[in-house]
């Protein structure tokens, strides 16, 4: 069964190194997300990525965040300077399409920890 | 805009005790309503869901009733088994649009069940 795949499943990084967290989504897919969840609090969208483009994204994709779709397999999510905030479990997503029917696929996560 | 409500957990029960989860739900429009589930080390897998008013949906058994009248989407099983234990995620979602399928969440609930 396809499945969408993350790495690494955990990182540690210095405040103010750059982290790319890197994601494949289901091949045939189309739309393509980036969710976090702070410890113990709520699962938060980011960022949804379609055509080639970002088509939505939250408060908290500021200028540091960046996401890539180089190679038409990978989904990458860059931080560009991180903070200690920062420290989460990131989520990719994908999916076929938006309407009703349509599920999306979550990946098993990576847990980014800053200090 | 959107919001997620779930009850407040953990959630400890004795294996094939019944259990609910309330979700409550804030939301423009007419949204799809999901429960997901994450399993210790795993990512997040849709358990059920329902796409219009008075949709029960079901898997696994558990089950959930999508009623508009009180903005609410509980999570429901009659017997519990210690498999179950993992953490309950509410969602929902705004079909096509400019929505591009975003998924908000409620904070998550997590089901310890003993044998």
């Amino acid at each position: 069964e396809p499945e969408v795949t993350q790495t690494p499943s955990h990182q540690v990084t210095q405040m103010g190194q750059e982290v790319i967290l890197r994601c494949v989504p289901i091949s045939n897919h189309l739309y393509f997300y980036w969710y976090r969840q702070i410890l113990g609090q709520k699962v938060e969208f980011l960022v949804s990525f379609y055509n080639n483009e970002i088509s939505e994204k939250s408060e908290i994709f500021d200028d540091q965040f960046s996401v890539e779709r180089p190679d038409g397999s990978n989904f990458t999510l860059k931080i560009r300077s991180t903070k200690l905030e920062d420290s989460a479990m990131y989520f990719c997503a994908s999916t076929a399409g938006t309407g009703k029917v349509n599920e999306q696929f979550f990946g098993p996560g990576t847990r980014l920890t800053v200090l | 805009g959107n919001s997620v409500t779930q009850m407040e957990g953990p959630v400890t029960l004795s294996e094939e005790a019944f259990l609910t989860i309330n979700c409550t739900y804030t939301a423009t429009g007419y949204p799809s309503l999901f429960w997901y589930v994450q399993y210790p080390g795993e990512g997040l897998q849709l358990l059920l869901k329902a796409t219009k008013a008075d949709d029960k949906g079901s898997n696994k058994g558990f089950e959930a009733t999508y009623r508009k009248e009180t903005t609410s989407f509980h999570l429901e099983k009659g017997s519990v088994q210690v498999s179950d234990s993992a953490v309950y995620f509410c969602a929902l979602r705004n079909a096509g649009g400019t929505s591009y399928g975003k998924l908000t969440f409620g904070q998550g609930t997590i089901l310890t069940v003993h044998p």
